[in-house]
């Protein structure tokens, strides 16, 4: 079955507005890596975290591997936030892998 | 910035044909990955490598090759290309494994469309 469970699916956010992404394993990882997707299909990254908080802007993922979950917050949406993010999870044990989840679609309305 | 290029951009393809989908990287990265994206589906591995000269399977290789001529290149071979292996693939360079910051950066990706 799938390693990386990401909700929502899809999310609605009005300019201004602010939300949480979820990823949660059902093994356990050693690192978690965010990605926006954009229109054109590029995968730019956003955070690499072995564990704790990282912050970048409007951007703020956290990781923690002991409870199985990693969360992207986006706060002050902006229209330029649109896109799929995908969460990618480094399994601690096994051959070299990164498991993705199936994205959350994020549209924002202005 | 990490630079990891892929050609073509896109291709069509007759099924039983073959193809091949190439990458490039300038980071000197020892890692490299073939995922391939379908709709409703994250990214799934298919092909990695660590070292010029060596291959390993991911998570899906049935029906793919590789190969790493170069610590450089990497290229993603489909010797009987059929309709299933319509996707978008990407290509990724990463610095190693199990180090502090394994950070995954992609190429542009490949629309591969098999008729």
């Amino acid at each position: 079955g799938d390693q990386v469970e990401q909700s929502p699916s899809a999310l609605s956010l009005h300019e201004g507005t602010g939300s949480a992404l979820r990823c949660n394993f059902t093994t356990t990882m050693r690192a978690v890596q965010w990605f926006q997707q954009n229109s054109r299909g590029s995968l730019i990254n956003l955070f690499y975290l072995a564990s704790g908080t990282k912050e970048n802007g409007r951007l703020k993922s956290t990781f923690n591997s002991k409870e199985s979950y990693s969360t992207l917050h986006i706060r002050d949406a902006q229209l330029e936030d649109s896109g799929t993010y995908f969460c990618a999870a480094e399994r601690a044990t096994g051959y070299q892998n990164f498991y993705f989840g199936k994205g959350t679609s994020l549209t924002v309305i202005p | 910035e990490a630079a990891v290029t892929q050609s073509p951009r896109s291709k069509v393809a007759v099924t039983g044909g073959k193809v091949t989908l190439s990458c490039h990287q300038t980071n000197n990265h020892d890692y490299m990955y073939w995922y391939r994206q379908d709709t409703g589906h994250g990214l799934r591995l298919i092909h990695y490598s660590y070292v010029a000269d060596s291959t390993e399977k991911g998570d899906i290789p049935d029906g793919y090759k590789a190969s790493r001529p170069s610590q450089e290149n990497f290229s993603l071979i489909l010797e009987l290309a059929s309709l299933s292996q319509t996707a978008v693939y990407f290509c990724a360079s990463s610095v190693n494994w199990g180090g502090s910051q394994n950070t995954l950066y992609f190429g542009a990706g490949t629309r591969l469309s098999v008729l």
